[in-house]
């Protein structure tokens, strides 16, 4: 089945530590996406990449960085600048810019400072 | 700037009811708009995608419609169950913004027995 896999589920990173979430898809699509959704906010972008080895900043980039060095996969870094990285993280993709085109989610990353 | 707007924030009904959740949206220039669900600590799923030149879609008891010059759309839930108890979130894909989608604020929904 063909479908966006985010590991892990669950990450705790101390304070001053730079972690990395994984996100891996099987969909062939050509675009993907980090967003971080916090309690009883909207979900915000993160970074976005429309082909490989080129990706983009979203609204809330500062403390984040990204790769994109195979279609299949979009890594997020969470760096020592993200002052408050405490949040749930989702990857998505999609493919195409016509209507008919839509959004597929990884079921997410919960990332907790300790 | 599209902003994109979910009434209500929060809904309880009792199971069996017939319900409507709203999505009002600024900016008309879209190419598509998505309703997705999302349960407690999980990602979010896809549930109807409506094209622009589309009023409305339909999966099982679920049915979106979307008024693109007045910039709202509603999902339908008919005959409610507890299973469908999860937050129901609206997004935009504008026009020349490439890809990026804008997302409502959600809806939590909670069905009781």
């Amino acid at each position: 089945d063909g479908g966006i896999t985010q590991s892990p589920k669950y990450l705790f990173r101390k304070e001053g530590q730079n972690v990395t979430l994984s996100c891996e898809q099987n969909l062939n699509h050509d675009a993907m996406y980090w967003y971080r959704q916090d309690p009883g906010q909207g979900l915000r972008l993160i970074y976005y990449s429309q082909i490989v080895n080129d990706f983009q900043k979203g609204d809330i980039a500062e403390g984040y960085s990204v790769s994109r060095e195979k279609k299949e996969s979009f890594p997020l870094t969470v760096t020592s600048a993200q002052k408050n990285p405490t949040a749930f993280y989702l990857c998505a993709s999609s493919t195409g810019q016509g209507a008919g085109y839509g959004y597929t989610f990884g079921s997410g990353t919960r990332l907790t400072v300790v | 700037k599209q902003e994109v707007t979910q009434i209500p924030a929060a809904l309880s009904v009792p199971e069996g009811e017939n319900l409507v959740l709203n999505c009002s949206f600024t900016d008309s220039a879209i190419y598509n708009l998505q309703w997705f669900r999302q349960d407690p600590g999980k990602g979010l799923t896809s549930l109807l995608l409506i094209q622009s030149s589309q009023r409305e879609q339909t999966s099982g008891r679920l049915n979106a419609s979307l008024d693109k010059s007045s910039g709202r759309s509603t999902l339908y839930i008919a005959a409610s169950q507890p299973g469908d108890s999860a937050t129901y979130l609206c997004a935009v894909r504008p026009l020349g913004a490439g890809n990026m989608l804008t997302f409502g604020g959600g809806t939590r929904l909670m069905v009781k027995p």
